[in-house]
């Protein structure tokens, strides 16, 4: 399957704790893009990444978020002392090339993150 | 105003019928123009895509976008139930930024 990989798909923090949610792009693809969904809302970009650079973060909070994409392995999306406010899907897309030209984004399956 | 618009619905058609989905963008600049599918607890499947000024028809589906009036329309021929689900439309601005309308439910009645 070349789709886009999350994992973990459902993760479970207590308060102060953190969470790491991995994505895999399609093969051949690029750039990532990570976006949150809350529930019956829609999706709100995070950040926007290419191998070992972060392109834009200005959709993510300036606080407790980081985002990586290192030159081998996946993205990750780490989210420090983690709060209520961030039980929400997480969801990773992929595209061959820079957002812009033309080129679609394929998304992962997601990752539901529940903070009690 | 919100930088993607779309009417959250939710829109009930019934089987067989055309289904009309719209979507309005403030930035000039954008264009890059794509409608996707995400049914209940799943993630966004790409449907169509558009970056020209007109028509573009696959299968059931044809997106239609005129830039000149910084809109974008999806029409479903022949609805199916299975087409029950929410539409999001999105737009590559000219900032190269990816935004999401909060989409629009459809309900296509048996």
């Amino acid at each position: 399957n070349a789709g886009v990989m999350q994992n973990p798909r459902h993760l479970v923090r207590r308060r102060g704790q953190e969470a790491r949610l991995r994505c895999s792009p399609m093969k051949g693809h690029s750039h990532v893009y990570w976006y949150r969904q809350l529930p019956e809302e829609g999706l709100k970009f995070m950040v926007y990444l290419q191998k070992e650079n972060i392109i834009d973060e200005s959709g993510m909070p300036k606080e407790r978020f980081s985002a990586e994409f290192p030159k081998e392995g996946p993205s990750i999306l780490r989210i420090q002392q983690v709060v209520r406010g961030d039980s929400a899907a997480y969801f990773c897309a992929s595209s061959i090339s820079m957002a812009g030209s033309y080129n679609e984004q394929f998304f992962g399956p997601g990752t539901r993150l529940t903070v009690l | 105003q919100k930088e993607v618009e779309q009417n959250s619905g939710p829109l009930s058609v019934p089987e067989g019928a055309i289904a009309s989905l719209n979507c309005t963008y403030s930035d000039r600049g954008s264009q890059s123009f794509f409608w996707y599918r995400q049914y209940s607890g799943k993630s966004p499947e790409l449907i169509m895509s558009i970056y020209s000024n007109g028509d573009k028809e696959d299968g059931r589906f044809t997106a239609q976008l005129n830039k000149a009036s910084q809109y974008v329309s999806l029409l479903i021929r022949d609805s199916q139930p299975s087409d029950s689900a929410t539409y999001l439309c999105a737009v590559i601005t000219g900032g190269f930024k990816t935004i999401f309308g909060a989409g629009t439910r459809l309900f296509v009645k048996a």
